[in-house]
């Protein structure tokens, strides 16, 4: 009874390399929502997407970050030429149709040195 | 816009006292209701929601909120925390419509001693 797995769950880069995170939501559910929660803040919502689709991206910056969900396979959360400021913690949710609470990964814990 | 205050960052408190963490909310349109906590090192996990009827919702392990409209506030209460009750918690609502994104407050970390 898999919840939301997340992976990595940490992850070190250095300033202009790719970080890719990777969800997959739990079973059954077909919405994926991505949040950024930076150091001492609560969370901030970045994208939500069903499958193959984009429906809300209003909290992604509007450079280097981009977000998929295929067909197949987990949802790929992907931040180009990483700089400090990217350093944080990145939660993934998922949730059934409708209004169905979602529900959290443990998250992806970013560094950027 | 939704947007959601938590009017206090930390609470300490003493192992057995009673609680309260407080969340204000502000939205144009009719919203859900979610309070979430986070151990240290982990995701979030769903404390309680409100989403229609009974404006008192409870969790299973003594916690309560009430859904109060005029006040356009979902307070959290514990009569009796414990040690194990120390964590961060997130008030969180989202539109009852359309987008289903989550806007969080700040948190509150709440630290028991004994």
């Amino acid at each position: 009874n898999a919840g939301v797995m997340q992976n990595p769950r940490h992850l070190v880069r250095r300033r202009g390399q790719e970080a890719r995170l990777r969800c997959s939501p739990m079973k059954g559910h077909s919405h994926v929502y991505w949040y950024r929660q930076l150091p001492e803040e609560g969370l901030k919502f970045m994208v939500y997407l069903q499958k193959e689709n984009i429906i809300d991206e209003s909290g992604m910056p509007k450079e280097r970050f981009s977000a998929e969900f295929p067909k197949e396979g987990p949802s790929i959360l992907r931040i180009q030429q990483v700089v400090r400021g990217d350093s944080a913690a990145y939660f993934c949710a998922s949730s059934g149709a409708g209004n169905q609470p979602q529900h959290f990964g443990d998250g992806t814990r970013l560094s950027i040195l | 816009a939704q947007s959601v205050t938590q009017l206090d960052s930390q609470v300490p408190v003493f192992e057995e006292a009673p609680v309260e963490l407080r969340c204000n909310y502000s939205s144009s349109v009719s919203v859900y209701l979610f309070w979430y906590v986070q151990y240290p090192n982990q995701g979030l996990q769903l404390l309680l929601k409100y989403l229609s009827g009974s404006t008192l919702v409870e969790s299973i392990n003594g916690f309560e909120a009430e859904f109060n409209k005029s006040q356009t506030s979902f307070h959290l209460r514990k009569p009796s925390v414990h040690i194990s009750d120390t964590a961060e918690y997130f008030c969180a609502v989202t539109i009852t419509q359309g987008a289903q994104k989550l806007v969080f407050g700040q948190g509150t970390r709440l630290t028991i001693n004994p």
